[in-house]
């Protein structure tokens, strides 16, 4: 099973900051089999990039995905106020997919 | 639209049999490409894929869950029911049904998500 760790575990940025989040795999998970989603509390995860750089429909352009085998980084250019959520990336190369653990991005 | 509903009991005893059903709008799982399946997530946020059914009546399991569960679908009624056996505290989650289009098809990419279902088990 492919472990996704997951840092740093809280971010603490202001609106308009860029917020850079990492993913790395305990194996390499290919060049792109890697997505990210976003959480909000009382919500459903919500998928905003797949394919590691690929944002998927809806998506503002703020978001931008990056990274290939075992590192991976998920950038907000500039941060909105609802933006403010937990992010966590998933793995889809090797069944069992998994999780990592989670990023929060707080308000400073 | 794309809608899915989660539904089934809130509290389950240790040991019983849990079943939970999802019942979707927008797509047909006879489609090509189509998958719909469970995710788990636990109150420390944990997620975990727990099963997932697609459009060629293929299913796939959690490896470590596999012996406790079983997926099934009815295109007709637009559902899909997940039992999990033997249920612990541990299995203690926010049940999610989860919908991959077929633009992801081959990949395990949930597009959307059930506002999901607090399960707990207890005694």
């Amino acid at each position: 099973e492919t472990v996704l760790t997951q840092s740093p575990g809280t971010l603490s940025l202001s609106p308009g900051e860029r917020a850079t989040l990492s993913c790395r795999a305990s194996q390499s998970v290919g060049s792109n089999y890697l997505a990210w989603y976003q959480q909000k509390p009382g919500q459903a995860p919500r998928l905003l990039i797949y394919d590691a750089s690929g944002r998927a429909p809806g998506i503002p352009d703020r978001f931008s995905g990056s990274g290939s085998g075992t590192d991976f980084t998920l950038t907000i250019s500039r941060l909105e106020p609802e933006d403010f959520a937990v992010y966590y990336c998933q793995q889809y190369i090797d069944p069992p997919l998994t999780f990592g653990q989670g990023s929060t991005v707080e308000i400073k | 639209q794309i809608t899915l509903k989660e539904s089934g009991p809130t509290l389950v005893k240790p040991t019983q049999t849990l079943t939970l059903t999802c019942t979707f709008s927008g797509f047909s799982l006879s489609s090509s490409g189509v998958g719909v399946g469970w995710i788990r997530q636990t109150p420390g946020k944990a997620l975990q894929g727990l099963a997932f059914t697609y459009w060629y009546d293929h299913e796939s399991y959690h490896p470590s869950l596999k012996n406790r569960l079983i997926i099934t679908k009815d295109t007709s009624k637009n559902q899909v029911v997940l039992t999990m056996a033997n249920m612990d505290p541990v299995d203690t989650a926010t049940y999610y049904c989860v919908y991959r289009p077929p633009i992801f098809s081959g990949r395990s990419l949930f597009e959307s998500w059930g506002q999901g279902i607090l399960v707990s088990v207890s005694s």
